[in-house]
């Protein structure tokens, strides 16, 4: 099994909706980084969180962090054509400074206008 | 700020031949990048970590002598594939972190390989 599990594998919403990502593993996150990609690009770094039930926004995207630190969802209100692509969670399973990242499967996101 | 870039952006090669990918990080110091290997529709496999003045760390299952890294200096590192085939046809991506802002990867832009 994945250490870092994702989902959902894609999304389909119609534009103006709201929609959430969710993000798990069974370990404990040491850092957790949410990435945007469009298909044959690279990644766009959007939030990194941290702390256990750290919640960060940017424009209309949240990203949050559970307590235990296991789980990140990350949140997207209103959302756009601009939004589609696909999200990737990235976390960093060892307290190690190497900071190596583990992604999850990704999410592709299409916005429908 | 922490732009990375990547060169080539696309390569095609022939069969038996080494490719050179190069990963910049344009406005930061980096004394440690990542690279990953991206399948279609698929998600990021770590490949190995490159840090500057060193050997790289090869991930489990990547052989260093058909992945050859550099990291001679704090901006560059460069991943050469040698004796290309076409299984190692891929998209490659290098991540690189700036240290003094935070623990961050940003990443390049990718370069595609296709090896006919």
């Amino acid at each position: 099994s994945q250490e870092l599990e994702q989902s959902p594998q894609s999304l389909i919403v119609q534009e103006g909706k709201n929609l959430t990502i969710n993000c798990t593993s069974s370990k404990t996150l040491y850092g957790l980084y949410w990435y945007k990609q469009k298909y044959g690009e690279g990644l766009i770094f959007l939030m990194m969180l941290q702390k256990g039930g750290e919640e960060k926004s940017h424009e209309k995207i949240t990203a949050k962090l559970d307590e235990k630190k296991q789980q990140s969802s990350l949140h997207i209100t209103a959302s756009q054509p601009s939004h589609a692509g696909i999200y990737l969670c990235g976390a960093a399973l060892s307290s190690g400074s190497a900071r190596q990242l583990t992604f999850g499967s990704g999410t592709q996101l299409t916005v429908l206008p | 700020g922490a732009v990375v870039s990547q060169h080539p952006s696309r390569v095609i090669c022939k069969s038996g031949t080494s490719v050179k990918i190069e990963c910049r990080s344009l406005d930061f110091q980096a004394t440690t990048m990542f690279w990953y290997r991206q399948f279609p529709k698929k998600s990021l496999m770590l490949m190995a970590t490159s840090n500057e003045g060193s050997k790289a760390t090869y991930e489990q299952g990547v052989e260093k002598d058909k992945f050859l890294i550099n990291h001679a200096s704090l901006t560059l590192s460069t991943l050469t594939v040698t004796s290309a085939h076409p299984e190692d046809s891929s998209f490659y991506i290098c991540s690189a972190r700036d240290y003094q802002r935070d623990e961050t990867q940003y990443f390049g832009p990718g370069t595609r390989l296709l090896v006919l």
